[in-house]
């Protein structure tokens, strides 16, 4: 079965710097996608980005970018410019091509400090 | 459009109590899913559907039931509500047309609490 590791409970970053969250994920397919949810303390899942295995180049969607190693099975988003609104749960999540559901990890907490 | 909507967005049960959470979503997606969110496990996948009449067991299904007699509603039933079953549930949907966007869309959640 797919699984998917945030090994970070928690982070915090100053506004206006960078964080990197991490995730890695085991799977022996080679087609699959990779996403990236907030979910603010509204409760609301919310995507940030989203990264199909096929393609090469790192998405990117304006502050929020991936690196994207698939043969290290690893797919770290990177804030930029961190802002206060950006402090949230966030979740990587794994899904196979074809019928099959999500897998998410087990988040990772944001705080941003004014 | 109104998306994944899920009702309610609070309930409180007795312990033995049955209930159902309603899901309905608008954008004619084939796959559903309930999932269940607790502290510090993420969520978890509870039961998935990949179309009207077909349903499938996720990693926690007990004590849970659903059905999929439509494409657009995909409720979810506690048979006999437990203490353990606390959480907040979520709904999902999503097409499984890799030309489309292949996210899942999610309705706002249900906090139930299990008394």
């Amino acid at each position: 079965a797919q699984t998917v590791t945030q090994s970070q409970p928690e982070m915090s970053v100053q506004e206006a710097e960078t964080v990197t969250l991490s995730c890695t994920y085991d799977t022996s397919e080679s087609d699959y996608y990779l996403f990236w949810y907030k979910q603010p303390p509204s409760r609301q899942m919310i995507l940030v980005i989203r990264q199909e295995a096929y393609k090469q180049q790192n998405a990117t969607e304006n502050r929020f970018s991936v690196n994207f190693q698939k043969a290290a099975k690893s797919f770290s988003l990177k804030i930029s410019d961190s802002q206060l609104g950006d402090a949230a749960m966030y979740f990587c999540a794994y899904r196979r091509t074809g019928n099959t559901p999500l897998v998410f990890g087990k988040g990772t907490r944001l705080s941003v400090i004014a | 459009n109104a998306g994944v909507t899920q009702t309610p967005k609070f309930q409180v049960l007795k312990t033995g109590q049955s209930m159902t959470l309603q899901c309905a979503q608008d954008m004619n997606h084939e796959y559903m899913s309930w999932y269940r969110q607790d502290p510090g496990m993420g969520l978890r996948l509870i039961h998935y559907s990949v179309g009207a009449g077909i349903t499938d067991q996720g990693e926690v299904p007990n004590g849970y039931n659903v059905s999929r007699s439509t494409t657009e509603d995909f409720p979810l039933r506690l048979l006999s509500a437990a203490p353990s079953q606390t959480s907040v549930y979520f709904c999902a949907s999503s097409s499984r047309n890799r030309d489309m966007n292949t996210e899942a869309f999610f309705g706002q959640g249900t906090r139930l609490t299990v008394v």
